[in-house]
């Protein structure tokens, strides 16, 4: 059974950086393209950026260029989201997700509560 | 950035009645060169994970129960359930993946009468 496993609960200053991680069990990490999205309270979903197989390079969205990095560990089989400079604005659930434009492994991990408060 | 619309954002349901949700992009999502709608539905419930639902339109996703079906092409898409049970309820949002930013719907809150 394939399942994206994400870390804990954070709170943050404003201004720090936070960084996210998710871990793939049952799969591999390579064979999967990774995408994150956020969800803040009360608002829709907002993709933040993903692997693009097709040409092989990660995608940001361009709203949060600059301020995010995603990585991947394959030998811990791990991928992260490191998002800095953050701002109350940035206090959401954030998800790890696979199976974008794809027909198959179409996962989300167990979301992530990040607090942005002073 | 290509902004999706829903319709209705509320729906209350009866359970064994049909039901149906509307999602409308601002630019077609259908990619001429392999003929696939880039528009996926989610299904998210209270304290859950999004679950997809329905992928590239009208594929429906392994372990959906086929009372679930998508349709439509281009700009104009439906989700429906021909039969609502008491499972179903939660919010419903369509996403499209044809060009980034991938953008969302606003959701589409359904619950049981």
């Amino acid at each position: 059974q394939v399942q994206l496993v994400q870390s804990g609960a954070d709170v943050k200053q404003p201004g720090a950086s936070v960084k996210v991680s998710c871990r793939v069990s049952g799969h591999i990490l390579l064979e999967l393209s990774i995408h994150w999205v956020r969800q803040a309270p009360g608002k829709g979903f907002e993709w933040m950026g993903g692997f693009d197989p097709d040409h092989g390079e990660t995608l940001y969205a361009e709203r949060f260029q600059g301020r995010v990095t995603l990585t991947e560990d394959t030998s811990t089989e791990t991928a992260y989201m490191e998002l800095g400079s953050l701002t109350h604005d940035d206090t959401a659930v954030y998800y790890c997700a696979t199976g974008f434009r794809a027909s198959t492994d179409h996962y989300w991990g167990q979301g992530t509560v990040i607090t942005v408060s002073s | 950035d290509i902004v999706m619309t829903q319709s209705p954002l509320s729906l209350p349901v009866t359970p064994g009645e049909p039901a149906s949700i509307s999602c409308r992009s601002s630019q077609t999502l259908l990619r001429d060169s392999n003929g696939y709608n880039y528009l996926d539905w989610y299904l998210q419930r209270p304290g859950q994970s999004p679950q997809l639902l329905i992928y590239l339109g009208s594929h429906r996703a392994s372990g959906v129960p086929d009372r679930f079906s998508g349709s439509g092409s281009g700009t104009d898409f439906t989700l429906k359930i021909s039969s609502v049970e008491a499972e179903d309820v939660g919010v419903y949002f369509c996403m499209q993946t044809l060009q980034t930013p991938f953008t969302f719907g606003p959701g589409t809150r359904v619950d049981i009468k």
